[in-house]
């Protein structure tokens, strides 16, 4: 079973430049995550879809950071414009079940490191 | 809210050492809890879970067990070897978060020959 893709695996940009990451989830997998992960810190949710809508998008820094899930497959994340401070690990997820119904093992891809200077 | 604290690294072991890295937790509601661990250059591997008290989740030598009294989750494993060095992350989730995990900051586990 293929598991989550993620792409580019490093990006390296300039602030206030523009930047998306690509995630593909395991094929039937109806929730997936996108996480931040700080260097020497845990990672933090940013934004959850269930299929293609959005069940939690509390952390995401909504005035530069967007992503959406067209179609309830694959997803792209979005900062525009990039500040220093969003230099870091951006994983994706995704669980089989539907959030709020089940309990399922969170399978995490490569990541995508994103040096802003 | 949920919220966890493990150990803070690095740890440091010779070959065949024996390992804990402790873990607790405060939650809203009834967590679930797991051990992740990333290899370098890697992603986010599951290592091991419990879903509730007293459950002992194993795998790869690795053990940990559910303990509400002292809301802990602490990793052990008998012998390390070198390949198990890695960052270790505690984390757990509740279905009133909607199942999203909240993750410890990471240990970093070097074995040295």
């Amino acid at each position: 079973e293929a598991g989550v893709a993620q792409s580019p695996r490093y990006k390296i940009i300039e602030k206030r430049q523009s930047v998306a990451f690509w995630c593909n989830p395991i094929s039937g997998h109806a929730t997936l995550y996108w996480y931040q992960q700080i260097l020497g810190q845990g990672p933090k949710l940013l934004i959850q879809f269930q299929n293609n809508g959005v069940v939690d998008d509390s952390q995401l820094p909504k005035d530069r950071f967007s992503a959406e899930r067209l179609k309830g497959v694959d997803s792209t994340l979005k900062i525009q414009p990039a500040k220093l401070e969003d230099s870091a690990v951006y994983l994706c997820a995704s669980s089989f079940g539907v959030a709020g119904k089940s309990t399922d093992t969170q399978y995490f891809g490569p990541g995508t490191r994103l040096t802003v200077l | 809210g949920n919220s966890v604290t493990q150990m803070e690294g690095p740890v440091t072991l010779s070959e065949e050492a024996f390992l804990t890295i402790n873990c607790t937790y405060t939650a809203t509601g009834y967590p679930s809890l797991f051990w992740y661990v990333q290899y370098p250059g890697e992603g986010l591997q599951l290592l091991l879970k419990a879903t509730k008290a007293d459950d002992k989740g194993s795998n790869k030598g690795f053990e940990a067990t559910y303990r509400k009294e002292t809301t802990s989750f602490h990793l052990e494993k008998g012998s390390v070897q070198v390949s198990d060095s890695a960052v270790y992350f505690c984390a757990l989730y509740t279905r009133g978060s909607n199942y999203k995990l909240t993750f410890g900051k990471g240990t970093l586990l070097t074995v040295n020959p």
